[in-house]
């Protein structure tokens, strides 16, 4: 069946410049997570959804960044005035199930969207 | 959050068994021990996870110290498509906190050899 998939899979952006990147879950997933992960590192968690409800935006770096899912499906990670330590793969990843219920749950992630800002 | 511990890298063989090591000597009674690993230009994909006993599934087997201060992935027979960083996360079971979100650390880059 589908994954999780992220659109676009490489953007490059001049600093300064605002991002937007969408993430559509498993059709039916609750929980939506993101994550960033730089070069070399492994992924850092930002923020998570469960439905349309944000519960935890505790690992946006700054104000910049800003997440949404309106409708409890597809979700938007966007940055504002990127600058050259946003470079990363932001990956999302999406759960069929809520994690306070489900303790033993798994994540499935998308490809990932990788961001170049010059 | 419960640190874990693993090796940069290793290497193998491919059709011979790999044992990828982790340490968790922190581990509290509540934490469950999940392993991800991620292909090159992929996201992470879920392979196992356990608690107090040792696990089987399709992927991997995952062997639990009796003290549960380590645990070690055992892929069967390794092949060139294994190759892919492996990633050892605690997760806290207790109720409440914020146990919906993985830690990972760097994880154990392995190599198979052809």
């Amino acid at each position: 069946g589908a994954g999780v998939s992220q659109s676009p899979r490489y953007k490059v952006a001049k600093r300064g410049q605002d991002v937007a990147l969408r993430c559509d879950p498993i059709s039916g997933h609750v929980s939506l997570f993101w994550y960033q992960q730089a070069l070399g590192q492994g992924p850092e968690f930002l923020t998570y959804f469960q439905n349309e409800a944000q519960l935890d935006k505790s690992g946006l770096p700054s104000d910049r960044f800003f997440a949404e899912r309106p409708e409890g499906s597809v979700s938007t990670l966007k940055i504002q005035r990127t600058q050259q330590e946003d470079s990363a793969v932001y990956l999302c990843a999406s759960s069929s199930t809520i994690p306070l219920a489900d303790l033993s749950y798994e994540q499935y992630f998308g490809p990932g969207t990788r961001l170049t800002v010059t | 959050d419960a640190k874990t511990t693993q090796p940069n890298s290793m290497e193998s063989n491919e059709e011979e068994p790999v044992h990828l090591p982790c340490n968790h000597s922190t581990i509290s009674g509540t934490d469950y021990i999940h392993w991800y690993r991620q292909l090159p230009s992929q996201g992470p994909e879920y392979v196992i996870h356990g608690l107090t006993s040792n696990v089987n599934n399709r992927m991997a087997s995952l062997a639990i110290a009796e003290d549960r201060k380590s645990s070690t992935l055992i892929l069967h027979r390794a092949t060139l498509r294994d190759a892919a960083v492996y990633y050892c996360i605690l997760r806290d079971s207790a109720r409440g906190g914020s146990n919906y979100k993985l830690t990972f650390g760097k994880g154990t880059l392995l190599t198979v050899n052809p």
